[in-house]
């Protein structure tokens, strides 16, 4: 069906409110990242889920920042006490298992979340 | 410590002639490298990885180990090629298999 769904696009926000970012995969794949893109940059990573399970959370700038896949599927990334350094655009992609001694799978992007804290 | 580097923010040629987007890299493992575009008002997408030796919309990128460079390149430019690239890396194995560490893109134009 259709690739990863993100939502919102855009997202305005005054500083020190919270914020919550969806990200709907690609049905079937394990594999689930959070990348923040800063203006002028290359995406960063941000956190990655194998099912429900965070393996890897190195990534998340500040404990405002949380994420969660709960049934292994939609993943929300929430944003505490926003600050104006949040302000970017939010992206998601899933790609199928990828385990030890597996090859990496092609990662799928979604259209990404544009938030900008005022 | 992983790191990618695009040397050229911009790049602009003209149609028909050569491109060469360069892309070095560090990483103290065995890294697999992508090139990733995006062109106006998409989503980034693959446009290939090292491991699959292909050529996609006549783009081809080899791997140099010994010179840690990944450069794209193209024999003739097409005007719907402005878009802009990333290069990326990715390590193997590991609890963080598949994590992407891109660098900062290069914008390329082609012009008619």
């Amino acid at each position: 069906g259709a690739g990863v769904s993100q939502s919102p696009r855009y997202k305005v926000a005054k500083r020190g409110q919270d914020v919550a970012l969806r990200c709907d995969p690609i049905s079937g794949h394990v594999s689930l990242f959070w990348y923040q893109q800063a203006l002028g940059q290359g995406p960063e990573f941000l956190t990655y889920f194998q099912n429900e399970a965070q393996l890897d959370k190195s990534g998340l700038p500040s404990d405002r920042f949380f994420a969660e896949r709960p049934e292994g599927s939609v993943s929300t990334l929430k944003i505490q006490r926003t600050q104006q350094e949040d302000s970017a655009v939010y992206l998601c992609a899933s790609s199928l298992a990828g385990g030890q001694g597996r090859r990496n799978q092609p990662q799928h992007f979604g259209d990404g979340t544009r938030l900008s804290i005022l | 410590a992983q790191r990618v580097t695009q040397p050229e923010k911009l790049l602009s040629v003209f149609k028909g002639a050569p491109v060469e987007l360069k892309c070095n890299y560090s990483y103290s493992g065995s890294p697999e490298l992508f090139w990733y575009v995006q062109y106006s008002r998409q989503r980034l997408q693959l446009l290939l990885r090292h491991i699959s030796r292909e050529s996609i919309k006549g783009f081809t990128a080899d791997l140099n180990k010994g010179e840690t460079s990944f450069h794209l390149k193209k024999p003739f430019a097409q005007e719907e090629d402005s878009a802009m690239y990333y290069c990326a890396l990715s390590g193997q194995g590991g609890s963080t298999l598949g994590r992407l560490y891109f660098g900062r893109g290069t914008q390329l134009t082609v012009w008619p």
